[in-house]
């Protein structure tokens, strides 16, 4: 069982506020690590593949960077808006599948 | 439209029933996965199949069976339903297989299965 803890587990923006947060996973054997985005009432859908130290990829206004040498990843979210409200999920591998972080769940106020 | 097909998308059970949960995709992917959400705990793996023709336990295998019917299908057995059972059970798929492909490719999830045991 590989231990991803993510951090807050919750948080509340508000509208046009730039936001941050953790996701923490094994320094050692890593592979990738992935980020989605859960939207209530739908699956999770892919944002980030991450493999590379020092990596960061952007989508729109969320943003991810990785430190794997001390085992964290950050992802940002640029003027959050309403429709920026979802769980966001941070999963790890050293194989042929994901263990997944509990999540952390945004919730932007207008 | 081209992705991963759950069915049956609510289904009540009594304690002691079995039933099979589907999973089809249809996008050539290699490996499949069956995952629980459970409320702070988040996705737990339930089995896997690398690739087709393999299966593994994930970190919460028991009381579950599976199969990797095909490419494209891969069901979950309960062959007798527990209550600790009740959960939202997603599958996924991804083009990355035994060979190693994480590191590209990310899942693609079913839009869920809520279980409930009584």
């Amino acid at each position: 069982i590989l231990n991803v803890e993510q951090s807050p587990q919750s948080l509340h923006v508000q509208e046009g506020d730039s936001t941050n947060f953790t996701c923490s996973f094994p320094s050692s054997n890593f592979y990738a690590l992935h980020w989605y985005r859960w939207e209530t009432a739908k699956s999770p859908e892919a944002l980030f593949v991450m493999t590379l130290n020092g990596d960061e990829k952007k989508k729109g206004r969320i943003s991810a960077t990785l430190n794997t040498k001390e085992g964290y990843s950050y992802l940002y979210i640029k003027g959050s808006q309403p429709e920026d409200s979802a769980t966001y999920l941070c999963a790890f591998t050293n194989d042929y599948k994901l263990s997944f972080g509990a999540g952390t769940t945004v919730t932007v106020r207008a | 439209n081209a992705g991963v097909t759950q069915t049956p998308k609510f289904q009540v059970l009594k304690t002691g029933q079995s039933m099979t949960l589907q999973c089809a995709q249809d996008m050539n992917h290699n490996s499949m996965y069956w995952y629980r959400q459970d409320p702070g705990m988040g996705l737990r793996l339930i089995y896997y199949s690398a690739s087709e023709g393999t299966t593994d336990k994930g970190e919460v295998p028991n009381g579950y069976n599976v199969s990797r019917l095909n490419k494209r299908e891969f069901s979950l057995r309960l062959e007798s339903a527990a209550p600790s059972q009740t959960s939202v059970y997603f599958c996924a798929s991804s083009e990355a297989g035994r060979d190693g492909g994480l590191a590209n490719y990310g899942y693609t999830f079913g839009s869920g299965t809520r279980l409930t045991v009584v």
